[in-house]
């Protein structure tokens, strides 16, 4: 699995857009980009995955770069319970792996 | 969609006892499950990849003979720490791979504390 890098924390104000960047330089033609966070004291929740292209759900956005070194989850309206630690993961679809954790971003959102 | 339940959600042991949590998918049939660690502030840690119907495969540094694991369905998983300390104290968590589609699950963890 290629490695992840995102920063350890990140504040955004309640209401304005959170952007967490995720640095994925080695990743493979035919690895994806999961999102998942993990508020506290609670298993992990799947936010969104891309493969090349930009993709939104009722969550998030997801922008991948055109040379998929990079990517920024987009969380448009920020909200305080949107306060959790954020995990940017690359995998192969489908491969039934697991999945490999990096430090992942704190979020905290404030009032 | 599909949901992955852990039980318990916490549970207090005595040192020495054993403690097993159970892991089910529940509207799917799991032939693959993972069993996670996590210690305070810490990332998640993979212990062990658990298959239906066969031997558990283990992280390295996981002991196998301490944390025993059973994948009798295809719908249950149980993680058995066996002799617990209070080292083992943790945030266990499992998840679950949908076959067909590769996605996955997670439960909601269940934490442990050895006294």
């Amino acid at each position: 699995d290629a490695k992840t890098t995102q920063p350890p924390s990140m504040d955004c104000a309640e209401g304005r857009a959170a952007n967490l960047p995720c640095n994925h330089s080695t990743i493979s033609g035919n690895e994806y980009v999961y999102w998942y966070r993990q508020i506290h004291s609670q298993g992990p929740q799947y936010i969104i995955h891309g493969l090349k292209n930009n993709e939104t759900n009722e969550m998030a956005s997801l922008i991948i770069t055109e040379d998929r070194k990079s990517s920024t989850l987009i969380l448009p309206h920020a909200t305080l319970r949107d306060t959790a630690v954020y995990y940017c993961i690359v995998d192969l679809r489908g491969a039934g792996n697991m999945l490999t954790f990096g430090g992942g971003t704190r979020l905290m959102v404030k009032p | 969609g599909a949901v992955v339940s852990q039980h318990p959600s916490w549970v207090i042991c005595k040192s020495g006892t054993s403690v097993k949590i159970e892991c089910r998918s529940l509207d799917f049939q799991a032939t693959t499950m993972f069993w996670y660690r996590q210690f305070p502030k810490q990332s998640l840690m993979l212990m062990a990849t658990s298959n239906e119907g066969s031997k558990a495969t283990y992280e390295q540094g996981v002991e196998k003979d301490k944390f025993l694991i059973n994948h009798a369905s295809l719908t249950l998983s149980t993680l058995t720490v066996t002799s617990a300390h209070p080292e083992d104290s943790s945030f266990y968590i499992c998840s679950a791979t949908i076959p067909a589609t590769g996605e996955l699950f997670f439960g909601e963890g269940s934490r442990l504390t050895v006294l």
